[in-house]
């Protein structure tokens, strides 16, 4: 059974740092791109970033780039995005998702993990 | 920056057939998806590359293409496909977009 599992969400002060993690299990994870799509509290979806299948090619959304990092580690199976200087805008659920090929569309996502930035 | 617009939302009664469209740019040239979401659910695929239905997913969802818009059906609507749906696609630099999300309520 294919699983994706977030944690590392909670409550963070502006301008502080958070660093997610997406445990996968139930396929083989360095075949898949994977992504980060973020929700706010009550809105859309919006697309974060994505990586490779071996990491070798990122791309990030504009409202993140320069102050997210995404990161994989194939050996462990695991996708993380590390969260620095953030913001109230940056608090939402962050789930992580994966795509067999590059535009081929998000076919499993996990639950999610939020993320709150407030003092 | 690159926008996919959907309706905010549509209503249907049970059996009868919904439509929710997606419109932007360079659909005519990438690919769209379309999501289903349910409240505190995280969603699911039910429609990649325009018109692809995955495993799993009934058949009364089906998508197409037209243009610089894409359309998401859902023929004999049930109560359990009231959701907020959402498509996506990529912009022309090949970064991710989605669309602003329609939720379909079943009247």
């Amino acid at each position: 059974e294919v699983q994706l599992v977030e944690s590392g969400g909670g409550l963070v002060q502006p301008g502080g740092s958070l660093r997610l993690s997406c445990a996968a299990s139930g396929f083989t994870f360095s075949s898949y791109w994977m992504h980060w799509v973020r929700q706010a509290p009550g809105k859309g979806l919006v697309w974060v970033s994505h990586m490779n299948f071996d990491g070798s090619t990122t791309s990030y959304a504009d409202s993140v780039k320069g102050r997210f990092t995404i990161s994989r580690d194939n050996a462990k199976n695991t996708l993380y995005l590390q969260m620095n200087s953030l913001t109230a805008e940056d608090t939402a659920v962050y789930y992580c998702a994966r795509e067999y090929n590059w535009k081929d569309g998000l076919d499993y996502w996990g639950q999610g993990t939020l993320v709150t930035v407030s003092s | 920056s690159y926008e996919l617009t959907q309706p905010p939302s549509v209503s249907v009664s049970p059996g009868q057939t919904a439509r929710i469209t997606c419109s932007g740019d360079a659909l005519p040239k990438q690919y769209a998806h379309w999501y289903q979401q349910k409240p505190g659910q995280a969603p699911v695929l039910v429609i990649y590359k325009d018109s692809e239905r995955p495993s799993g997913i009934p058949e009364r969802f089906s998508g197409s293409s037209s243009g610089t818009t894409v359309t998401l059906t859902i023929s004999g609507v049930q109560a359990e496909d009231e959701a907020d749906y959402y498509c996506q696609s990529t912009d022309s630099s090949g970064f991710y977009v989605f669309g602003t999300g329609t939720k379909v309520t079943v009247l």
